[in-house]
Protein backbone atom coordinates (compact mmCIF):
# COMPACT_ATOMS: atom_id res chain seq x y z
CA UNK A 1 0.00 0.00 0.00
CA UNK A 2 2.12 3.05 -1.16
CA UNK A 3 -0.60 6.15 -0.12
CA UNK A 4 -0.04 8.90 -1.90
CA UNK A 5 3.18 9.32 -4.19
CA UNK A 6 4.47 12.15 -5.98
CA UNK A 7 6.46 12.96 -8.67
CA UNK A 8 8.85 14.38 -9.40
CA UNK A 9 10.26 15.07 -6.28
CA UNK A 10 12.67 17.65 -7.27
CA UNK A 11 12.59 20.18 -10.47
CA UNK A 12 14.60 22.99 -11.90
CA UNK A 13 12.15 25.05 -14.32
CA UNK A 14 13.33 27.99 -16.56
CA UNK A 15 10.66 30.98 -16.62
CA UNK A 16 7.91 30.40 -18.87
CA UNK A 17 8.10 26.37 -19.01
CA UNK A 18 5.64 24.39 -18.53
CA UNK A 19 5.26 20.66 -16.25
CA UNK A 20 2.77 18.30 -14.67
CA UNK A 21 3.23 16.97 -11.55
CA UNK A 22 2.06 14.10 -11.06
CA UNK A 23 0.22 12.50 -7.73
CA UNK A 24 -1.26 9.31 -7.63
CA UNK A 25 -2.85 7.49 -4.45
CA UNK A 26 -4.21 3.85 -4.39
CA UNK A 27 -6.51 4.35 -1.36
CA UNK A 28 -9.45 4.83 -3.14
CA UNK A 29 -10.00 8.29 -1.69
CA UNK A 30 -12.58 10.33 -2.97
CA UNK A 31 -11.09 13.94 -2.02
CA UNK A 32 -7.64 14.85 -3.16
CA UNK A 33 -5.99 18.29 -2.65
CA UNK A 34 -2.90 20.40 -3.90
CA UNK A 35 -1.34 22.26 -2.02
CA UNK A 36 2.07 24.55 -1.58
CA UNK A 37 4.19 25.22 0.97
CA UNK A 38 5.95 28.12 1.58
CA UNK A 39 8.44 29.30 4.72
CA UNK A 40 6.10 30.81 7.40
CA UNK A 41 3.00 30.71 5.27
CA UNK A 42 2.00 27.22 6.13
CA UNK A 43 0.13 25.17 3.57
CA UNK A 44 -2.19 27.06 1.02
CA UNK A 45 -4.70 25.28 -1.04
CA UNK A 46 -4.36 25.20 -4.85
CA UNK A 47 -6.91 23.25 -6.20
CA UNK A 48 -9.20 20.04 -4.62
CA UNK A 49 -11.48 17.64 -6.25
CA UNK A 50 -14.58 15.70 -4.50
CA UNK A 51 -13.95 13.09 -6.98
CA UNK A 52 -13.25 11.78 -10.57
CA UNK A 53 -14.38 15.04 -13.32
CA UNK A 54 -15.19 17.27 -10.08
CA UNK A 55 -12.56 19.91 -9.67
CA UNK A 56 -12.55 23.61 -7.87
CA UNK A 57 -10.41 26.00 -7.03
CA UNK A 58 -9.06 26.85 -3.61
CA UNK A 59 -7.00 29.91 -2.07
CA UNK A 60 -4.24 30.08 -4.73
CA UNK A 61 -5.35 28.75 -8.36
CA UNK A 62 -3.66 31.44 -10.63
CA UNK A 63 -0.88 29.74 -12.45
CA UNK A 64 -2.18 26.40 -12.26
CA UNK A 65 -4.52 23.95 -13.92
CA UNK A 66 -5.88 20.43 -12.60
CA UNK A 67 -7.47 17.17 -13.94
CA UNK A 68 -9.31 14.63 -12.24
CA UNK A 69 -10.09 11.98 -15.00
CA UNK A 70 -9.59 8.66 -12.63
CA UNK A 71 -10.02 8.03 -9.01
CA UNK A 72 -6.83 7.46 -7.92
CA UNK A 73 -4.62 10.13 -10.25
CA UNK A 74 -4.82 14.26 -9.89
CA UNK A 75 -2.36 16.11 -11.71
CA UNK A 76 -1.29 19.46 -11.50
CA UNK A 77 -0.35 21.43 -14.65
CA UNK A 78 1.94 24.62 -14.08
CA UNK A 79 1.52 27.02 -17.57
CA UNK A 80 4.26 29.74 -18.06
CA UNK A 81 6.32 28.66 -14.51
CA UNK A 82 6.72 32.00 -13.11
CA UNK A 83 9.54 32.58 -9.80
CA UNK A 84 6.57 33.22 -7.81
CA UNK A 85 5.84 29.46 -8.11
CA UNK A 86 8.88 28.41 -7.05
CA UNK A 87 7.64 26.32 -3.46
CA UNK A 88 6.97 22.54 -2.43
CA UNK A 89 4.00 20.91 -3.67
CA UNK A 90 2.04 18.63 -1.64
CA UNK A 91 -0.71 16.55 -2.63
CA UNK A 92 -3.11 14.73 -0.22
CA UNK A 93 -5.81 12.48 -0.17
CA UNK A 94 -8.61 11.79 1.96
CA UNK A 95 -12.25 9.48 2.46
CA UNK A 96 -15.20 11.29 3.19
CA UNK A 97 -18.03 10.09 5.31
CA UNK A 98 -18.37 7.78 7.86
CA UNK A 99 -19.79 7.46 11.67
CA UNK A 100 -17.44 9.84 12.89
CA UNK A 101 -16.92 12.11 9.83
CA UNK A 102 -13.63 12.51 10.57
CA UNK A 103 -11.28 13.43 7.98
CA UNK A 104 -7.53 12.19 7.89
CA UNK A 105 -5.44 13.86 5.14
CA UNK A 106 -2.59 11.95 3.85
CA UNK A 107 0.44 13.65 2.06
CA UNK A 108 2.66 13.07 -0.31
CA UNK A 109 6.32 13.37 0.42
CA UNK A 110 6.30 16.43 -1.78
CA UNK A 111 7.55 17.53 -4.66
CA UNK A 112 10.01 20.76 -4.43
CA UNK A 113 10.24 22.81 -7.31
CA UNK A 114 12.57 25.98 -8.34
CA UNK A 115 11.85 28.49 -11.18
CA UNK A 116 15.03 30.14 -12.44
CA UNK B 1 -6.58 36.01 4.76
CA UNK B 2 -5.75 33.49 7.24
CA UNK B 3 -8.46 31.40 8.24
CA UNK B 4 -6.27 29.76 11.36
CA UNK B 5 -3.75 31.53 13.02
CA UNK B 6 -1.04 29.83 14.54
CA UNK B 7 1.67 30.85 17.72
CA UNK B 8 4.69 31.07 17.75
CA UNK B 9 6.24 30.58 14.44
CA UNK B 10 9.49 28.89 16.06
CA UNK B 11 9.82 27.43 19.64
CA UNK B 12 12.57 26.29 21.36
CA UNK B 13 12.60 23.76 24.45
CA UNK B 14 14.75 22.12 26.90
CA UNK B 15 14.42 18.10 26.86
CA UNK B 16 11.82 17.16 29.30
CA UNK B 17 9.77 20.63 28.96
CA UNK B 18 6.66 21.24 27.74
CA UNK B 19 5.88 22.98 24.14
CA UNK B 20 2.46 25.06 23.84
CA UNK B 21 1.33 26.22 20.67
CA UNK B 22 -1.55 27.51 20.23
CA UNK B 23 -4.22 28.37 17.35
CA UNK B 24 -6.88 30.14 16.74
CA UNK B 25 -9.93 30.39 14.41
CA UNK B 26 -13.05 32.67 13.41
CA UNK B 27 -15.19 30.61 11.18
CA UNK B 28 -18.18 29.11 14.16
CA UNK B 29 -18.73 26.55 10.71
CA UNK B 30 -15.47 24.62 11.32
CA UNK B 31 -15.81 21.19 13.71
CA UNK B 32 -12.97 19.78 13.34
CA UNK B 33 -9.58 20.48 14.35
CA UNK B 34 -6.38 18.47 13.52
CA UNK B 35 -2.69 18.78 13.88
CA UNK B 36 -0.21 17.80 11.50
CA UNK B 37 3.51 17.24 12.48
CA UNK B 38 6.27 17.33 9.68
CA UNK B 39 9.57 16.40 9.77
CA UNK B 40 12.30 17.73 6.98
CA UNK B 41 11.68 16.56 3.84
CA UNK B 42 8.70 14.70 4.37
CA UNK B 43 4.80 15.71 4.30
CA UNK B 44 2.65 16.49 6.87
CA UNK B 45 1.38 13.29 9.21
CA UNK B 46 -1.63 13.71 11.65
CA UNK B 47 -0.64 13.49 14.78
CA UNK B 48 -3.90 14.31 17.32
CA UNK B 49 -7.15 15.86 16.14
CA UNK B 50 -10.31 17.14 18.75
CA UNK B 51 -13.56 17.84 18.06
CA UNK B 52 -15.52 21.07 19.98
CA UNK B 53 -17.78 18.66 22.05
CA UNK B 54 -15.06 18.33 24.25
CA UNK B 55 -12.44 20.43 25.58
CA UNK B 56 -9.41 17.96 25.80
CA UNK B 57 -8.24 15.11 23.94
CA UNK B 58 -5.24 13.48 25.21
CA UNK B 59 -3.11 10.81 23.44
CA UNK B 60 0.33 10.04 25.00
CA UNK B 61 2.62 12.73 25.79
CA UNK B 62 0.35 15.36 23.53
CA UNK B 63 -2.47 17.04 24.13
CA UNK B 64 -5.37 19.45 22.27
CA UNK B 65 -7.08 22.19 24.56
CA UNK B 66 -10.14 23.20 22.84
CA UNK B 67 -11.57 26.60 24.22
CA UNK B 68 -14.85 26.28 21.98
CA UNK B 69 -16.09 30.05 23.65
CA UNK B 70 -12.44 31.79 22.51
CA UNK B 71 -12.68 29.83 19.29
CA UNK B 72 -8.92 28.80 20.08
CA UNK B 73 -7.38 25.74 20.23
CA UNK B 74 -3.76 24.53 21.25
CA UNK B 75 -1.39 21.68 21.45
CA UNK B 76 0.45 20.71 24.34
CA UNK B 77 3.61 18.07 24.26
CA UNK B 78 4.80 16.76 27.60
CA UNK B 79 8.25 15.72 28.34
CA UNK B 80 9.28 16.93 24.74
CA UNK B 81 12.17 15.37 23.49
CA UNK B 82 14.50 15.80 20.60
CA UNK B 83 13.00 13.67 18.66
CA UNK B 84 9.96 15.60 18.46
CA UNK B 85 11.86 18.60 16.49
CA UNK B 86 9.68 18.99 14.05
CA UNK B 87 6.61 21.67 12.43
CA UNK B 88 3.82 21.64 13.52
CA UNK B 89 0.64 22.77 12.11
CA UNK B 90 -2.42 23.22 13.56
CA UNK B 91 -5.54 22.89 10.95
CA UNK B 92 -9.75 23.55 10.89
CA UNK B 93 -12.23 21.87 8.74
CA UNK B 94 -15.90 21.71 8.40
CA UNK B 95 -17.82 18.86 7.40
CA UNK B 96 -20.18 20.56 5.07
CA UNK B 97 -20.05 18.80 1.77
CA UNK B 98 -20.86 21.79 -0.64
CA UNK B 99 -17.00 23.31 1.11
CA UNK B 100 -15.28 20.64 -0.51
CA UNK B 101 -14.34 20.07 3.14
CA UNK B 102 -11.32 21.82 2.94
CA UNK B 103 -8.97 22.17 5.25
CA UNK B 104 -7.35 25.20 6.40
CA UNK B 105 -3.87 25.19 7.68
CA UNK B 106 -2.22 28.05 10.16
CA UNK B 107 1.38 29.17 9.01
CA UNK B 108 3.31 26.25 11.36
CA UNK B 109 5.69 26.27 14.32
CA UNK B 110 9.11 24.99 13.92
CA UNK B 111 10.40 23.17 17.33
CA UNK B 112 13.65 22.26 18.32
CA UNK B 113 14.26 20.50 21.61
CA UNK B 114 17.21 20.65 23.04
CA UNK B 115 18.64 17.94 24.67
Amino acid sequence: NAGVTQTPKFRILKIGQSMTLQCTQDMNHNYMYWYRQDPGMGLKLIYYSVGAGITDKGEVPNGYNVSRSTTEDFPLRLELAAPSQTSVYFCASTRTGGKSGANVLTFGAGSRLTVL
Amino acid sequence: QQQVKQSPQSLIVQKGGISIINCAYENTAFDYFPWYQQFPGKGPALLIAIRPDVSEKKEGRFTISFNKSAKQFSLHIMDSQPGDSATYFCAASSKARLAGNQFYFGTGTSLTVIP
